[in-house]
């Protein structure tokens, strides 16, 4: 099955942690996201990677980190600067420069206790 | 702020019914795309609009995109209860980097059987 997957589905985490969500797609896609979705909110994109060794800041980058080390995974830190982390966080995939369709992973949703 | 802004924030009908969701923004765009949600999961595509169109279809969806007054509108037809979602407009921006989505808060639709 070709898709995007993302791990843990759930994930509770102390004030103070850091934690780190998984993103692996097999699309061969080059480009890659991170949004940050909550409740009755639409999303808002963290940080995106074009390519592999590279990646851009997006709206609410502050308190986040990534990497993209390989074309088929890009892993998203949530530091404990980031003040107000409890959200649904969602990874999406895209095939090149010149594509418009993103596709989206299931999801994982992070509560911070 | 928000580039697409969907209304109404909520709907209920009842099955058979049509469902039409609203969609603003407020700068040029390259495409204006339009996503579903399932409670708790990742994003799925529905279907895409070049600006230089006017209205698509796709199966039971109809799109409409007027650029003079920068809104977009999603028709589904004979409405379903596997209908039921979450509807998100997401505007296409130019970016040095590729197209930059911009999503809406969404559309929570209700199909009651």
């Amino acid at each position: 099955d070709g898709g995007i997957t993302q791990s843990p589905k759930y994930l509770f985490r102390k004030e103070g942690q850091n934690v780190t969500l998984s993103c692996e797609q097999n699309l061969n896609h080059d480009a890659m996201y991170w949004y940050r979705q909550d409740p009755g909110q639409g999303l808002r994109l963290i940080y995106y990677s074009q390519i592999v060794n590279d990646f851009q800041k997006g709206d609410i980058a502050e308190g986040y980190s990534v990497s993209r080390e390989k074309k088929e995974s890009f892993p998203l830190t949530v530091t404990s600067a980031q003040k107000n982390p409890t959200a649904f966080y969602l990874c999406a995939s895209r095939q090149g420069a010149k594509a418009d369709t993103q596709y989206f992973g299931p999801g994982t949703r992070l509560t911070v206790l | 702020s928000q580039q697409g802004e969907e209304d109404p924030q909520a709907l209920s009908i009842q099955e058979g019914e049509n469902a039409t969701m609203n969609c603003s923004y407020k700068t040029s765009i390259n495409n204006l795309q339009w996503y579903r949600q399932n409670s708790g999961r990742g994003l799925v595509h529905l279907i895409l609009i070049r600006s230089n169109e006017r209205e698509k279809h796709s199966g039971r969806l109809r799109v409409t995109l007027d650029t003079s007054k920068k809104s977009s509108s999603l028709l589904i037809t004979a409405s379903r209860a596997a209908d039921t979602a979450s509807y998100f407009c997401a505007v296409a921006l130019r970016m040095e980097y590729g197209n930059k989505l911009v999503f809406g808060a969404g559309t929570i639709l209700r199909v009651k059987s």
